[in-house]
């Protein structure tokens, strides 16, 4: 079983229109946990990165909200653009393994 | 600042053949972490160093790889012999941390290789 789970898979929008990304978790404990924003062709690229005790972050546009009792974080996009468009992957740095654990990222797609 | 430098973009060769992949971390940081992703696993770390040490190669799939820096400024990732499996895009990524402290890890644009 994936310790960090992503959904939707993928999703198309309309430009203009917000969305909500979402990640569970089963891994703990961890000290901090990140999206990153990965375009097409390009590497990954860190939007937030929130201590387990911190609840939310913004960065711009983009505000992602840390649930430590469900395990649950979710990346939201206010007045989505079409640069927008691109795979988001949520992260966990774990201290037991000193790793990082990569979810399976969901693909949005942001339509004219 | 150039941000992670790799190289090269693209490397398309033959079954057997030996590929290198090269990378320039950002000036600074002493952790430098490769990573392979594909459509089927995602992102893998294969290993990673600091300070020029390699800390964890648990993630490096066979002997057929291997992975050196012989200095801050430079690492490289080799695979021989290649095969169509190890098809992938490989990224390098360098942090001021290996991530406890939340610096974040600034990935190159990857090299995406092609095993035939």
């Amino acid at each position: 079983k994936n310790q960090v789970e992503q959904s939707p898979q993928s999703l198309i929008i309309l430009e203009g229109k917000n969305c909500t990304l979402q990640c569970n978790y089963t891994v703990s404990p961890f000290s901090n946990l990140r999206w990153y924003k990965q375009d097409t062709g390009r590497g990954p690229v860190s939007l937030t990165i929130m201590t387990f005790s911190e609840n939310t972050k913004s960065n711009g546009r983009y505000t992602a909200t840390l649930d430590a009792d469900t395990k649950q974080s979710s990346l939201h996009i206010t007045a989505s653009q079409l640069s927008d468009s691109a795979s988001y992957i949520c992260v966990l740095w774990m201290d037991s393994s000193y790793k990082l654990i990569f979810g399976s990222g969901t693909r949005l797609l942001v339509r004219p | 600042d150039a941000g992670v430098i790799q190289s090269p973009r693209h490397e398309v060769t033959e079954m057997g053949q030996e590929v290198t992949l090269r990378c320039k971390p950002i000036s600074g940081h002493d952790y430098l972490f490769w990573y392979r992703q594909t459509m089927m696993r995602g992102l893998e770390l294969l290993i990673y160093f600091n300070n020029n040490v390699p800390i964890d190669d648990s993630g490096m799939p066979e002997d057929r790889f291997s992975a050196k820096m012989p200095n801050a400024s430079f690492s490289t990732l080799k695979i021989q012999p290649s095969e169509p499996r190890d098809s992938a895009v490989y990224f390098c990524a360098s942090s001021l941390s290996a991530g406890r402290t939340g610096s974040p890890l600034h990935f190159g644009n990857g090299t995406r290789l092609t095993v035939t």
